[in-house]
């Protein structure tokens, strides 16, 4: 079944340093991508999808590019702040033109130093 | 807008009891989605509904689960005989069923269910 893998955690970085998340999928067809954030105390959020191949998703200064040669959609930062210290998860979702359920990977948890 | 909203926040029962946990989705979302957040299974699909569809039961962990929608609308997931093992966050998330948002989710807080 489709399943995705990402880097296991904690992450522990300190302010203003590079940050990536490294995911892979495997899926059957062509999925949909995503990156979901839970910040300390609050609920789950979108943060960006893409969803075809080299797609780039982009918010927050955050991007990841659907790679359908390596299966991959690796989240990436160029400068870190306190306020991302939250829980990532990598995530797909079969959908083509409908709702779909989203399978998640098991998250990571990011910490900024200041 | 109003997002989604679940009650209770939190709900401790003992083991063996029946819980009913309520989600409200955003209004004018047709598909309706539960998963559970647990430290040991991390993020798991349940059930989803969609418009007059059969709901896609394929993540309910045993019979003693279900969940219906009334309406379209608001929606109950139900654990029967509740075990320690259910203990965890209960998620619902809402879409829509159009282009080209289709596929992208809003969750609601969540509710805490804890088995003694």
């Amino acid at each position: 079944g489709d399943s995705v893998t990402q880097m296991e955690g904690p992450v522990t970085l300190s302010e203003e340093a590079f940050l990536t998340i490294n995911c892979t999928y495997t899926a059957t067809g062509y999925p949909s991508l995503f990156w979901y954030v839970q910040y300390p105390g609050e609920g789950l959020q979108l943060l960006l999808k893409a969803t075809k191949a080299d797609d780039k998703g982009s918010n927050k200064g955050f991007e990841a590019t659907y790679r359908k040669e390596t299966t991959s959609f690796h989240l990436e930062k160029g400068s870190v702040q306190v306020s991302d210290s939250a829980v990532y998860f990598c995530a797909l979702s079969e959908g083509y033109s409908s709702a779909s359920k989203i399978i998640f990977g098991s998250g990571t948890r990011l910490s900024i130093r200041p | 807008g109003a997002g989604v909203s679940q009650s209770p926040s939190n709900k401790v029962t003992e083991k063996g009891k029946d819980v009913e946990l309520r989600c409200d989705p955003i209004s004018g979302h047709t598909a309706l989605y539960w998963y559970r957040q647990s430290l040991g299974q991390g993020l798991e699909f349940l059930i989803y509904f969609q418009g007059n569809s059969a709901p896609d039961k394929s993540g309910l962990p045993s019979d003693r689960f279900s969940a219906e929608r009334t309406g379209g609308s608001v929606s109950t997931l139900t654990i029967q005989r509740t075990q320690q093992e259910d203990s965890a966050v209960y998620l619902c998330a809402s879409s829509t069923a159009r282009q080209p948002t289709y596929n992208e989710q809003f969750f609601g807080p969540g509710t805490r269910l804890t088995v003694l």
